[in-house]
């Protein structure tokens, strides 16, 4: 079954950019989605098709995907930023995957 | 905008079946463009697809759950619904219902019900 590896933490400070890596197989080959997650709240959608941004979604989330990394940029990240995030693929195989989720930390 | 509600009872016992319904308000879970999803999480662990449903009828579940989850429809109350039998611990979980958009090659959730925790003890 295809797998979506993440690193478990990302630390960054006020005002940096932080990079969240999500890895598979010729991901590159297929589109990641990544999902924000709040402590006790739902996740919500922060990049679709690689690079779109849902409406209502800041600037300073962006996405990109290449060989078998799919990235997300934070830019310019606020204490807001905080949050659990997920990235996730569809396969033939395995239809829908997610990542185990990475843990951003803004100190 | 859509928005989703989860509803059911948040203990089950142990080899028991565990049903969840989905009340979407805001738009018709008729619409062609979207398919509806359930996924859950397990206590501190990452998220699980567990199923979609096309208001017409196709249902995908994943590999892992197809033999226990059962996934159905019913566009007269504009919910669909989640069974998943012979629970054990392993599923104790907060279980949201999403709703799925796809292009070729790819899908995704958006926007997802505020989850609901089903524990698993007897």
């Amino acid at each position: 079954s295809y797998k979506l590896t993440q690193p478990p933490s990302v630390s960054v400070s006020p005002g940096q950019t932080a990079s969240i890596t999500c890895s598979g197989d010729k991901l590159g080959d297929k589109y990641a989605s990544w999902y924000q997650q709040k402590p006790g709240q739902s996740p919500v959608l922060v990049i679709y098709q690689d690079t779109k941004r849902p409406s209502g979604i800041p600037e300073r989330f962006s996405g990109s995907n290449s060989g078998n990394t799919a990235t997300l940029t934070i830019s310019g990240t606020q204490a807001m930023d905080e949050a659990d995030y997920f990235c996730q693929a569809w396969d033939s195989s395995t239809l829908v995957v997610f990542g185990g989720g990475t843990k951003l930390t803004v100190l | 905008q859509v928005q989703l509600q989860e509803s059911g009872p948040g203990l089950v016992k142990p080899l028991q079946t565990l049903s969840l319904t989905c009340t979407v308000s805001g738009g018709s879970i008729s619409s062609g463009d979207y398919f509806w999803s359930w996924i859950r999480q397990p206590p501190g662990k990452g998220l699980e697809w567990i199923g979609n449903i096309y208001y017409r009828g196709s249902i995908y579940y994943n590999p892992s759950l197809k033999s226990r989850v059962t996934i159905s429809v019913d566009t007269s109350k504009n919910q669909f619904s989640l069974k998943v039998s012979s629970v054990t611990a392993a599923d104790t979980a907060v279980y949201y219902c999403a709703r799925g958009e796809a292009a070729t090659g790819t899908n995704w959730f958006d926007p997802w019900g505020q989850g609901t925790l089903v524990t698993v003890s007897s």
